[in-house]
């Protein structure tokens, strides 16, 4: 029973496609993030969702939108996709963010 | 701006050997600390956490980590590192406003 899914789990893909990332939880909880870990494995925010709602959108291209369909789902989409958008994308989730996430097993992008 | 440091970039131990690894984050107000593991090719993974309370947390697999408010320091360790401890070390700050901080990330090779 996996507890934070993604899909899939790499991607390769050529400069200026779009492209998307799913995640679901099946935890019930009612936070759910997106952070990009880089070439030296720094991961950094992107977006949170709380209950559908958009709560942090730390300062990422506008070429990145995040799709809450529902509480459990935080989907990522990527338009006119960049050699820099090469990246490992974790999904995550927290019943209160404060006391720390549970992550998916991550999304290999690279863009080629 | 809140933020995370760890000094040590690569650590290579032998098999036995004691790990210290340091962390230090910079923010006044109260904070929650986290360090994460993430085995090669795997997703991140709670190894402890430190809320309030004995400043000494312990964690899963033997490991420890010591809270130091004056220094705010929140270190890591192990009395006896084994080969399969080889993984990236995250250190992480939560300061209640929704986001997970983590440090730049270590490194620990353990030679059999």
């Amino acid at each position: 029973d996996t507890a934070v899914s993604q899909t899939p789990k790499y991607l390769v893909t050529q400069m200026g496609n779009d492209k998307s990332i799913k995640c679901e939880q099946n935890l019930g909880h009612d936070t759910m993030y997106w952070y990009k870990q880089d070439s030296k494995k720094f991961l950094k925010i992107m977006f949170s969702y709380n209950n559908k709602e958009l709560i942090i959108n730390e300062t990422v291209p506008n070429r990145f939108s995040p799709k809450s369909p529902d509480k459990a789902h935080l989907n990522l989409h990527i338009n006119s996709l960049e050699l820099g958008d090469s990246a490992v994308y974790f999904c995550a989730s927290s019943q209160d963010p404060d006391y720390g996430y549970t992550f998916g097993s991550g999304t290999r992008l690279t863009v080629v | 701006a809140q933020s995370v440091s760890q000094h040590n970039h690569h650590v290579i131990l032998s098999e036995a050997a004691s790990l210290e690894l340091g962390c230090n984050y910079s923010y006044g107000g109260t904070v929650n600390l986290f360090w994460y593991v993430q085995y090669p090719g795997q997703h991140l993974q709670l190894l402890l956490k430190y809320f309030s309370g004995d400043p000494l947390v312990k964690g899963i697999k033997g490991f420890e980590a010591e809270f130091i408010k004056s220094k705010f320091s929140f270190n890591l360790r192990k009395p006896s590192v084994q080969w399969s401890d080889t993984a990236e070390y995250f250190c992480a700050v939560s300061n209640q406003g929704g986001k997970l901080i983590f440090g730049q990330g270590t490194e620990l090779s353990v030679k059999p």
